[in-house]
């Protein structure tokens, strides 16, 4: 019983493609996050939804869109990429939107050759 | 990624030791502290979370912040080859404009041998 599970898990793609991960909770959190963890390990945050209501988008490119169809749920959507998005993605979820107690999927790595 | 810095190690430990992990900080705004252990090629789970300046014991682990030196730490007693793992901390502001932002140091990569 997996509580936060995004797919895929890996991800080999072409630069200028267009590509999606899938995220889903089964914990009942309200926020979802997205972290860009890149080649050095830092863990960046990349947007936040509480309730399906974009809270935090952080410094990110256009090329980034997440989607929130419901609470449970936290896709992130990327445009036209490029090789310095090669990188691991996490979706993250937890109750209420202070994100001090986050539960982590185990990532999407991402690959654009 | 300045705000929190970590040093990655590595850090190589006989099992049985006592390991020392900490991180400081340069934003006095920070209330909440945390760490997350990572193995390899899976996500972060969150190890200890700490309101404010203080310690906390949970079993073998023990995290302590020092707000007045913006330096937090984790001491792992009796340490175990399955303690082998990324240990990350993080922090945030826990309010306003950066209400769910976590700010987290670059890891310290720890392996203890039997």
């Amino acid at each position: 019983d997996t509580a936060v599970s995004q797919t895929p898990k890996y991800l080999v793609t072409q630069m200028g493609n267009d590509k999606s991960i899938k995220c889903e909770q089964n914990l009942g959190h309200d926020t979802m996050y997205w972290y860009k963890q890149d080649s050095k390990k830092f863990l960046k945050i990349m947007f936040s939804y509480n309730n399906k209501e974009l809270i935090i988008n952080e410094t990110v490119p256009n090329r980034f869109s997440p989607k929130s169809p419901d609470k449970a749920h936290l896709n992130l959507h990327i445009n036209s990429l490029e090789l310095g998005d090669s990188a691991v993605y996490f979706c993250a979820s937890s109750q209420g939107g202070r994100g001090e107690k986050l539960f982590f999927g185990s990532g999407t790595q991402l690959s654009v050759l | 990624q300045k705000e929190v810095e970590q040093d990655p190690g590595p850090l190589s430990v006989p099992e049985g030791a006592i390991v020392s992990l900490n991180c400081t900080y340069s934003n006095s705004a920070f209330q909440y502290f945390m760490w997350y252990r990572q193995y390899s090629r899976k996500g972060p789970e969150l190890l200890m979370y700490t309101y404010s300046s203080g310690n906390k014991e949970d079993g073998r682990f023990t995290a302590q912040v020092d707000k007045s030196s913006k330096y937090i730490s984790l001491f792992i007693r009796d340490s175990q080859p399955s303690d082998s793992a990324t240990y990350l901390c993080a922090m945030s502001e826990g309010r306003g404009s950066t209400l769910g932002r976590l700010y987290f140091g670059r890891g310290t990569q720890l392996t203890v041998w039997p």
